[in-house]
């Protein structure tokens, strides 16, 4: 089974760049790439996937390792609404199945 | 309207009711889920059906049992449960036909079993 191995946790002043990685080496070639974040008391919340090229959208950036080994989740201005813990997902056997990572709990500064 | 409705938002059991746990969505999606989570922990799947038949079922105990009356809905059966049973119960929708399709989550049910 693919697995995805995460920091425990992180640390970010507001308004300053954050990287959150996420290690996938057994991923295989038709598995997505997906971060969700997650709020205490809520469900998992969609963030941005992808599949081989870096991905852009209004929340976040996704960069992903020209091996497909790794993947960065890039938040470009860390506000105090985006602590939250962040899950590293592979959606595997051709996107019915979404396999969490243990997550990385972030926590923003003012 | 990207939603998933999941009720009750709360509920107590005791270790010999009959509860279930219901969710809803008219996004026309085919594919939906059932996830456990533990507190401190990530969700854990633990069944998955398609186009309303259930295609995967991660070993989970029988005294769990999910039903799929039709596309809209999903259901939960919980009978006998232990306390260790207590967990947020989180229900999911895809749409299929694409592999890259997102999934989308419910705000989930807290189950407490006492």
């Amino acid at each position: 089974d693919a697995k995805t191995t995460q920091p425990n946790s992180m640390e970010s002043n507001e308004e300053e760049p954050v990287h959150l990685p996420c290690n996938h080496s057994t991923i295989s070639g038709t598995d997505y790439i997906h971060w969700y974040r997650q709020l205490p008391s809520q469900g998992p919340e969609y963030v941005i996937h992808g599949l081989t090229s870096n991905v852009n959208n209004r929340m976040a950036s996704l960069a992903i390792a020209e091996d497909r080994k790794s993947s960065t989740l890039i938040l470009h201005r860390a506000t105090l609404r985006d602590a939250a813990v962040y899950y590293c997902i592979l959606s595997v056997n051709y996107g019915q199945n979404f396999v969490f990572g243990p997550g990385t709990r972030l926590s923003v500064l003012p | 309207d990207t939603e998933v409705t999941q009720t009750p938002k709360h509920l107590v059991m005791g270790m010999t009711n009959k509860k279930s746990l219901k969710c809803e969505q008219h996004m026309g999606h085919r594919a939906m889920y059932w996830y456990k989570q533990k507190a401190k922990k990530p969700p854990e799947l633990m069944f998955v059906y398609s186009y309303e038949k259930l295609s995967i079922n991660e070993s989970v105990p029988s005294r769990f049992s999910p039903e799929c009356p039709n596309s809209s809905l999903l259901n939960l059966h919980l009978h006998a449960l232990q306390p260790e049973d207590s967990a947020l119960y989180l229900c999911a929708s895809r749409l299929t036909g694409v592999t890259g399709n997102t999934i989308y989550f419910g705000e989930g049910s807290w189950l407490t079993v006492v």
